[in-house]
């Protein structure tokens, strides 16, 4: 089983939806999680980073963990042809640094 | 401009050559680390460098060396690609290693191992 695991998608949704991405882990240790964003032939870059359990809203995105399910998710609202990207989820344990397998999105003008 | 630069851009290679892909960064950041990019794996962690003169291993260490002479540069080495080295490879860096810190990619390497 892989310890991080990402729906690949990809999602293709109209300009102006609400969309959810989401990820889920299976060890516990893991405390810090992250998204990055990567558009085609770039590198990642980081879009959110939680820590504890919750919600943190940063604009129109979301990001929201839930420890006792382990289970990830980022929300973007209103939802732009610029946010065409992939997304992917991050956690990291002591020296493993652990990316899901990233979920293409498409938003369509 | 601060940031991460990699060369080569991309590569073509014949089995059984040696590679060394190029990673510079100008922020004086003490961490950097080593990706490759498959379709359905994602990023996987290759090597890492929490300070200059250190090493350690990742995910996929097979095959591959590293070293970190200076803070700066962190130079990654195929001795004898074979073609499942076909990827796209990613150096990062952060300000300090540990889990909890920001990872700034370059631009990465496209290689291709026949």
């Amino acid at each position: 089983q892989k310890e991080v695991e990402q729906d690949p998608g990809p999602l293709s949704v109209p300009e102006g939806a609400i969309v959810s991405l989401n990820c889920t882990y299976s060890n516990s240790a893991f405390q810090y999680f992250m998204w990055y964003r990567q558009y085609s032939r770039k590198g990642p870059e980081l879009l959110m980073y939680t820590y504890s359990s919750g919600n943190k809203e940063d604009g129109r995105f979301t990001a929201q963990v839930d420890k006792s399910s382990k289970y990830i998710s980022l929300f973007i609202r209103d939802s732009q042809p610029s946010d065409s990207a992939t997304y992917l989820c991050f956690t990291s344990g002591t020296y493993k640094y652990i990316f899901g397998t990233g979920t293409r999105l498409k938003v369509l003008a | 401009i601060a940031g991460i630069t990699q060369a080569p851009t991309s590569q073509i290679l014949a089995a059984g050559r040696r590679m060394t892909l190029r990673c510079t960064q100008d922020m004086r950041h003490n961490a950097m680390y080593w990706y490759r990019q498959d379709l359905g794996l994602g990023l996987r962690l290759i090597h890492y460098s929490n300070t200059a003169g250190t090493t350690g291993k990742g995910e996929v260490p097979d095959g591959y060396s590293v070293s970190r002479a200076n803070t700066d540069d962190f130079p990654l080495t195929l001795a004898s690609a074979v073609p499942s080295q076909t990827s796209v490879y990613f150096c990062a860096s952060s300000v300090l290693a540990g889990e909890d810190n920001e990872q700034f990619f370059g631009p990465g390497t496209r290689l291709t191992v026949l």
